[in-house]
């Protein structure tokens, strides 16, 4: 079993739609990051959490630490949206290295 | 100017031949990862670097080898490539300060024919 798991694994949307990509991991902790791939290869963090809600323009993530589950929610999605979203996480067994444990991402396509 | 620069950005290369790809940052981060992705796997880590004297396996190392020639650049060498290594490949750094954000290189395509 995968220590973090990603779904759903494709998702197609309507422009404007409401979209929410889940993330659950089965170890502890020390951070959360959600992260973005197009088409072109590059990878951009969006955020990194360890507790709560954070919010920059249309995307929410969110984090239960106790359920050990984060979501990432596009508000009035947009085509520009489309791209791959990957959840990963600082294990806390990692130590100093910090190395990222990745999930094997969600393909967004937003049709217009 | 990108913060984490990789070259090359695209390679082709036949069995059994020596590559180095080549990753620098400006960031002053002293950690320096190198991760690959293949399709439908996710990615996964290589090898890392917490400076240029300390040097740590990844989940897949076989195969690679890696050279922290300064605190900025990271080598990441296949002394026989072999048409599995064909895969997507990332540098990225993480600065010192208690931060674990990690900041990514714009990727190398490497295909092994």
């Amino acid at each position: 079993k995968n220590e973090v798991e990603q779904s759903p694994q494709n998702l197609t949307a309507q422009e404007g739609e409401f979209i929410t990509i889940n993330c659950s991991y089965s170890v502890g902790i020390s951070a959360l990051h959600w992260l973005q791939q197009h088409p072109g290869g590059g990878i951009v963090s969006l955020f990194m959490l360890s507790s709560g809600k954070k919010k920059h323009g249309r995307l929410i993530a969110t984090i239960n630490i106790q359920e050990k589950h984060s979501s990432l929610h596009i508000t009035a999605s947009h085509p520009r949206d489309s791209a791959v979203y990957i959840c990963a996480v600082t294990l806390i067994s990692s130590g100093s290295a910090r190395q990222l444990t990745f999930g094997s991402g969600t393909q967004l396509t937003v049709l217009p | 100017d990108a913060d984490v620069t990789q070259t090359p950005r695209n390679r082709i290369t036949k069995t059994g031949k020596r590559i180095m790809l080549e990753c620098s940052q400006t960031k002053g981060h002293d950690r320096m990862y190198w991760y690959r992705q293949d399709p439908g796997l996710g990615l996964r880590l290589i090898y890392y670097s917490f400076d240029v004297k300390d040097i740590n396996k990844g989940e897949i190392s076989d195969g690679y080898s890696v050279s922290r020639q300064a605190q900025a650049k990271f080598s990441l060498s296949l002394e026989s490539a072999i048409p599995n290594q064909t895969a997507l490949y990332f540098c990225a750094t993480s600065g010192r300060r208690g931060a674990y954000e990690q900041y990514f290189g714009p990727g190398t395509r490497l295909t092994v024919t």
